[in-house]
């Protein structure tokens, strides 16, 4: 099983500034990588896939970047809205695996 | 408008079974590959099955294999998750996700169901 690792658990930021967040892959996954916004008492949402490509509708501040095992997903302004928990998963490989999550809340 | 909406939790003690429900609408549904992934109470994610297409790629997690079993019904445009032997742990709400690409068995998932919670409790 290939093993997701998201780091920061939390990241404290303030309106309007950059966010990085990392998932890191036990294993390389190539650029079989998405990653999912969700809110409370909502659904995860998919912001990107391919490492890279954004999803239907999702704001050019998201960008997706990386492959084989480190990627990064990089909010570039946060905006209210975007405060919320961040899910990477990998889908190279048999099970599906998702990384344990980062927490952006406001600073 | 493309949706999933999932049916059938509840509350069920350890060693009883359960069938989850999950209706398509708004898109081809025997075009994609469909999923069921869990979240247990203020946890993260898991992925628990997947079926292909034409049910002809199944897979499942180590923690429900034997246990459940994923079918779908594309004249239904429906996916079902029969759950058999259920403990403490399965307890989560359940969703339903739809395979980005065609045809291809695993991929991002971009459209999700709200969910049915499943409680396994005496």
């Amino acid at each position: 099983e290939i093993v997701m690792t998201q780091s920061p658990a939390t990241l404290s930021v303030s309106p309007g500034e950059r966010a990085t967040l990392s998932c890191r892959a036990s294993q390389s996954v190539s650029s079989n990588l998405a990653w999912y916004q969700q809110k409370p008492g909502q659904a995860p949402r998919l912001l990107s896939y391919g490492a890279y490509t954004r999803a239907t509708g999702i704001p050019a501040r998201f960008s997706g970047s990386g492959s084989g095992t480190e990627f990064t997903l990089t909010i570039s302004s946060l905006q209210s809205e975007d405060f919320a928990v961040y899910y990477c998963q990998q889908y190279n490989n048999w099970p599906l695996t998702f990384g344990g999550g980062t927490k952006v809340e406001i600073k | 408008e493309v949706q999933l909406e999932e049916s059938g939790g509840g509350l069920v003690q350890p060693g009883r079974s359960l069938r989850l429900s999950c209706a398509a609408s708004g898109f081809t549904f025997d075009d994609y590959a469909m999923h069921w992934v869990r979240q247990a109470p203020g946890k993260g994610l898991e992925w628990v099955s997947g079926i292909s297409w034409n049910s002809g790629n199944i897979g499942y997690a180590d923690s429900v294999r034997g246990r459940f079993t994923i079918s779908r019904d594309n004249a239904k445009t429906s996916l079902y998750l029969q759950m058999n032997s259920l403990r403490a742990e399965d307890t989560a709400l359940y969703y339903c996700a739809k395979v980005l690409p065609m045809i291809l068995v695993s991929g991002a998932f971009d459209i999700w169901g709200q969910g049915t919670m499943v409680t396994v409790s005496s």
